[in-house]
């Protein structure tokens, strides 16, 4: 069975540090993971994906991810974090266990990121 | 582009009655899937429709049922609520569904159940 593990509920950041948000999956066969943020009384929005090709992935607002296979992680970073970066941010991979096509995505417990002035 | 569309924003409903949900997808976008979203059990996956057919299903009890429109908009009911009931369900839209499709996902709707 796919999963995704966030071990930190919340991560505190001081403006302008950079920023780490932890990421770590199971799945059988080849990963489709995702990061997500949901800002307060909103949905979600996509930030970046990892399917194949390089191991770091560039995404939206200055955000990047690596992915590391011998590890089986897929942290999310920013080189300088923003106060406008604090939010629910959430790990993802697509459930393809089914064998068929889906947009089933498998989310983690979600961390949140608090960057302070 | 317009966004997901979910109406509507809040509801307050007592235990034992039932809720209708309803979700506009993107423009051209044929997959929508729903989830709940709860502090203690975080975001999980309702179902999700393609072209009027559920073609995957959570683990949730039979009280919980939708349906896809020709137009692709799509509906959650949930009959019997519970005051576990209580989330944030969110709906998303997607286009075909290969692995590689991010999901476009609404504001959600703010369910209470008192």
């Amino acid at each position: 069975a796919q999963s995704v593990a966030q071990p930190e509920d919340q991560v505190n950041v001081a403006e302008g540090n950079p920023l780490t948000v932890k990421c770590t999956y199971s799945v059988s066969g080849n990963p489709y993971l995702f990061w997500y943020v949901q800002y307060p009384n909103r949905g979600l929005q996509f930030l970046l994906k990892y399917i194949t090709g390089d191991n770091l992935v560039k995404g939206s607002y200055g955000f990047e991810a690596e992915f590391n296979k011998s590890q089986t992680s897929f942290h999310l970073k920013k080189p300088s974090a923003l106060v406008s970066d604090s939010a629910l941010y959430f790990c993802a991979v697509r459930d393809i266990g089914g064998g068929g096509a889906t947009n089933k995505l498998i989310f983690g417990t979600g961390t949140l990121l608090a960057v302070q002035p | 582009k317009a966004g997901v569309t979910q109406t509507p924003r809040y509801l307050i409903k007592t235990r034992g009655q039932q809720v209708t949900l309803s979700c506009s997808p993107i423009s051209g976008h044929r997959s929508v899937s729903w989830y709940q979203q709860t502090p203690g059990q975080g975001l999980q996956f309702l179902f999700e429709y393609f072209s009027e057919t559920q073609r995957n299903k959570g683990n949730f009890p039979g009280r919980f049922s939708g349906r896809q429109f020709s137009n692709s908009r799509s509906e959650m009911n949930v009959s019997t609520l519970e005051l576990g009931d209580s989330a944030l369900y969110l709906c998303a839209s997607s286009g075909e569904g290969s692995v590689n499709e991010k999901l476009f996902f609404g504001s959600g709707t703010q369910l209470s159940v008192l």
